[in-house]
């Protein structure tokens, strides 16, 4: 395992489509973020898991925005009925705490164009 | 508030010294981190400092933090091409973490 993976890399999809996206995080890891980032700007935070609980979903995620992590491995992120404004890069990151330090470990993203 | 703030763009020579400067509001974290970012690509975590500590040295890295200012420096020495990216500093690591715009760092041949 070398890391976390995103899937997939690029998507194009046309307004009203829905699209899903996988991450894979590092094995052990228990947490897993998702994040938004768009041109010129830092990365968002959207909803966060512990295994797979999903404790913490910021006032960006629309009600077309939904998250799973069912098995406390893998995560899922779909956009329904999507807009142009979904545009974007979908970061997601994983990690594990030790000792107060929890580092993020972030996928190479998935960078989505809706049209 | 949590945000975290810092210079849009630095532009350095090869083979200088780059200093890219953050300040946070939230002093809560127990540690603070800096990432780096390269066009297309993920994150990168480049280095941390506890928020205990004033200093931490990493090969071509130096973390100075200053807690009464809520300033928080990276310097990377012997600034390489390979170091063009978008550096962003961050508080936290537990639960969500507050990214800035983060600074571009242009390094000139």
């Amino acid at each position: 395992d070398t890391g976390v993976s995103q899937d997939p890399r690029h998507k194009i999809t046309k307004r009203g489509q829905n699209v899903t996206f996988r991450c894979d995080p590092i094995s052990e890891h228990n947490r897993l973020y998702w994040y938004r980032q768009t041109l010129g700007q830092g990365p968002e935070f959207l909803t966060y898991f512990q295994n797979e609980a999903q404790l913490e979903k910021s006032r960006l995620l629309s009600d077309r925005f939904s998250a799973e992590r069912p098995k406390g491995s893998f995560s899922t992120l779909e956009i329904q009925r999507t807009e142009q404004g979904d545009s974007a890069m979908y970061l997601c990151a994983s990690s594990l705490e030790v000792g107060g330090l929890e580092t993020q470990y972030f996928g190479p993203g998935t960078r989505l164009l809706v049209l | 508030g949590e945000d975290v703030e810092q210079s849009l763009f630095l532009s350095v020579r090869e083979g200088d010294s780059s200093v890219i400067n953050c300040t946070y509001t939230d002093s809560s974290s127990t540690y603070l981190y800096w990432y780096k970012q390269e066009p297309g690509a993920g994150l990168q975590l480049l280095t941390y400092i506890f928020s205990n500590m004033d200093m931490k040295q990493d090969q071509r890295l130096t973390v100075l933090l200053n807690k009464k200012d809520k300033h928080l420096s990276l310097r990377i020495a012997d600034t390489q091409t390979g170091d063009s990216a978008i550096y962003f500093c961050t508080r936290g690591g537990y639960q969500k973490v507050t990214f800035g715009t983060g600074t571009k760092l242009q390094v000139i041949p």
